[in-house]
């Protein structure tokens, strides 16, 4: 079976632009999680989605952004973009067995903002 | 909302002793208790994982323990060996969705 899968791995932005990550879940898993990961913050949860819907938000401003299709597949967008959002954004696929939820990472896309 | 303090936060072994990494958590609702491992240019990989009616869980080299009464969990490697270098992440969930997680523990194994 397929593991998560991010595009780009890598992207280099200038401060004000925006950008769009995309994020495939392992086939059949219908959650999707959006993490990032810096340095001096280490992982910190941005958003989830089920079945197209955001379930859950973390403390992140409204410049960042997600949605699901259909498929399952999500992306996140981060608009106006600033030095400190440069990180590893890392997109977890999410199943729910026994009421425990086990989550398995992509290996991330790499930010850079300049 | 759940705080998941990991240490230490570096910690070199030499091959062939054994790694111990501690964590502890602040809500009691939390349930289940994974570990990852990221290595240099990729994401965190799942290596085992406990849920909070088990006290131990063993996987060849790889063994975690939970102390719901402390709050408290650990991660024990044995017998380190160069591929076990990475960093290691506690985490917690709680049935909200999102896991919460320590701030990484760098493992180095000395040849």
């Amino acid at each position: 079976k397929a593991g998560v899968t991010q595009t780009p791995r890598y992207l280099i932005k200038t401060r004000g632009q925006q950008v769009t990550l995309s994020c495939s879940p392992i086939s059949g898993h219908r959650s999707v999680s959006w993490y990032q990961q810096t340095p001096g913050q280490g992982l910190q949860f941005l958003f989830e989605y089920f079945s197209e819907t955001q379930r859950n938000k973390g403390n992140f401003p409204g410049r960042f952004s997600g949605r699901q299709f259909s498929n399952s597949r999500s992306e996140m967008n981060v608009s106006t973009l600033e030095l400190g959002d440069s990180a590893l954004y890392l997109c977890a696929s999410f199943i729910r067995t026994s009421g425990i939820g086990e989550q398995f990472f992509g290996p991330g896309t790499r930010l850079t903002v300049l | 909302g759940e705080n998941v303090e990991q240490h230490p936060s570096t910690l070199s072994v030499q091959e062939g002793d054994s790694a111990v990494i501690k964590c502890t958590y602040s809500d009691s609702a939390s349930n289940y208790f994974p570990w990852y491992k990221q290595e240099l240019g990729k994401g965190p990989q799942l290596i085992i994982d406990i849920r909070s009616n088990v006290g131990e869980k063993k996987d060849q080299r790889i063994a975690v323990t939970l102390n719901k009464t402390a709050k408290h969990f650990s991660l024990h490697i044995t017998e380190t060996q160069p591929e076990d270098s990475a960093v290691y992440f506690c985490a917690a969930y709680r049935n909200d969705y999102k896991l919460s997680f320590g701030a990484g523990t760098t493992v180095t194994v000395r040849a």
